[in-house]
């Protein structure tokens, strides 16, 4: 079991069509990140949160952390083909000093 | 003017063989990554060194040795490679690592590991 799980692991939407990822945990994170890796490339940051109940808007991507500090949403309205690619969530705990990343979400959007 | 480099793109090799892989910074970062992408893409820290000095060691076998010569570089060298190491491994840098958190971490594009 991962630290933080992420759903669905696979998302195949039409262009134009909404959709959210989630990311869930049982542990509070002292702040969360979101990424998109696109193929044969590193991930690239999108978002941090740091408060709960943070919402953060990105153009057509929503974040939002819960209230706990244990989940975090990415909304993505009107999808793109350049939507496509491998989100990834990221939680930092309270203590330590590292990124615990998530299981990962592979969206393609078909034109 | 790439910031965060790694070399080689591709690695094919066999069993038993010993690599590395070498990566350079040009952000100024004083923190360095090797993180590890399995087939299933779930990305794990391995190695973190922070001004040259190792902050983070996971549970890595001792096959695998990170060696920081300087603050921009940050080199992993695997000896007696296994079928299991193949993989994708990132290199990532951040500027600090601070009680907040909150600091972005820029990957470079990865290394292929492929052990035959």
């Amino acid at each position: 079991t991962q630290l933080l799980e992420q759903s669905p692991q696979f998302l195949s939407i039409q262009e134009g069509e909404n959709l959210t990822v989630y990311c869930n945990s049982s542990s509070v994170f002292s702040s969360l990140q979101w990424y998109r890796q696109e193929p044969g490339e590193g991930p690239v940051l999108l978002v941090t949160v740091v408060t709960g109940g943070e919402v953060k808007k990105l153009k057509r991507l929503t974040f939002q952390f819960g209230d706990a500090r244990k989940d975090s949403s990415l909304h993505i309205t009107a999808a793109q083909p350049g939507d496509t690619g491998l989100y990834l969530c990221a939680g930092a705990l309270n203590t330590g000093n590292q990124f615990y990343f998530g299981t990962g979400t592979s969206l393609t959007v078909i034109p | 003017d790439t910031a965060v480099s790694q070399t080689p793109k591709y690695l094919v090799t066999q069993m038993g063989n010993d690599k590395s892989i070498k990566c350079e910074q040009n952000l100024g970062h004083d923190t360095m990554y090797w993180y590890k992408q399995d087939s299933k893409k779930f990305l794990k820290i391995m190695f973190s060194y922070n001004n040259k000095e190792l902050i983070i060691n996971e549970t890595v076998p001792n096959r695998f040795s990170p060696k920081s010569p300087d603050k921009a570089h940050l080199n992993l060298h695997i000896n007696s490679l296994e079928l299991g190491d193949s993989a994708v491994y990132f290199c990532a840098s951040s500027q600090d690592w601070t009680e907040r958190k909150q600091e972005t971490q820029y990957f470079g594009p990865g290394t292929r590991l492929l052990v035959l």
